[in-house]
């Protein structure tokens, strides 16, 4: 079984850029999530999917940080303008449902440098 | 004050050593999921549990709910289980997570 997709795996931008990531999920996973892990510090929740409905976008910087996920499979999040403080890896993860027993399964990751 | 604290930050072992990693959280949970990252960002989710203890090979799981408190053992360590263990409590179908406790096993 395939698993959780991202793309690219690294990037470097320079401030007031603009960036977008990629996710294919695991086929047949309805439920996708976006995190952003800070340097030494665990990752953190920006946006959950389930299909493509938004469940909890809560912690979303929406005035920069936008996400999508039109049909329901990949998503893209996309960053504009970048700040130095997004200097991030940011993870996509997916789960066949939104339960907290459905374990998620978590990609590579893309690495984002803000100089 | 976060609201998920793990013990140590770092830890270093030699192989085969019996590991102890402490997780303390201050919120009222459903579950608590244990998971490793690799260099590199791979996360892999190891445990979920609600209660009691739970084993898979040399790891082992514990949460006690009143105490909000939960342990993850690692008996006969090995340097492939060098790696950051993240614990997770979940509420209201959400993740916190921990900063994650470094683990190196030395041969």
């Amino acid at each position: 079984e395939a698993g959780v997709a991202q793309s690219p795996r690294y990037k470097i931008i320079e401030k007031r850029q603009s960036v977008a990531f990629w996710c294919n999920p695991i086929s047949g996973h309805a439920t996708l999530y976006w995190y952003q892990q800070i340097l030494g510090q665990g990752p953190k929740l920006l946006i959950q999917f389930q299909n493509n409905g938004v469940v909890d976008d809560s912690q979303l910087p929406k005035d920069r940080f936008s996400a999508e996920r039109l049909k329901g499979v990949d998503s893209t999040l996309k960053i504009q303008p970048a700040k130095l403080e997004d200097s991030a890896v940011y993870l996509c993860a997916s789960s066949l449902g939104p339960s907290i027993a459905d374990t998620q399964y978590f990609g590579p990751g893309t690495r984002l440098t803000v100089l | 004050k976060n609201e998920v604290e793990q013990s140590p930050q770092n830890l270093t072992a030699q192989e085969g050593e019996f590991i102890t990693i402490n997780c303390s959280y201050s919120v009222g949970i459903s579950a608590l999921h244990w998971l490793q990252q690799h260099p590199g960002g791979g996360i892999v989710s190891l445990f979920m549990l609600s209660s009691g203890k739970k084993k898979h090979g040399r790891l082992i799981a514990t949460i006690n709910i009143q105490e909000k408190h939960s342990s993850l053992h690692i008996t006969a360590s090995h340097p492939r289980d060098s790696a950051v263990y993240i614990c997770a409590p979940s509420s209201n179908y959400k993740l916190t997570f921990g900063k994650g406790t470094l683990l190196t096993v030395n041969p």
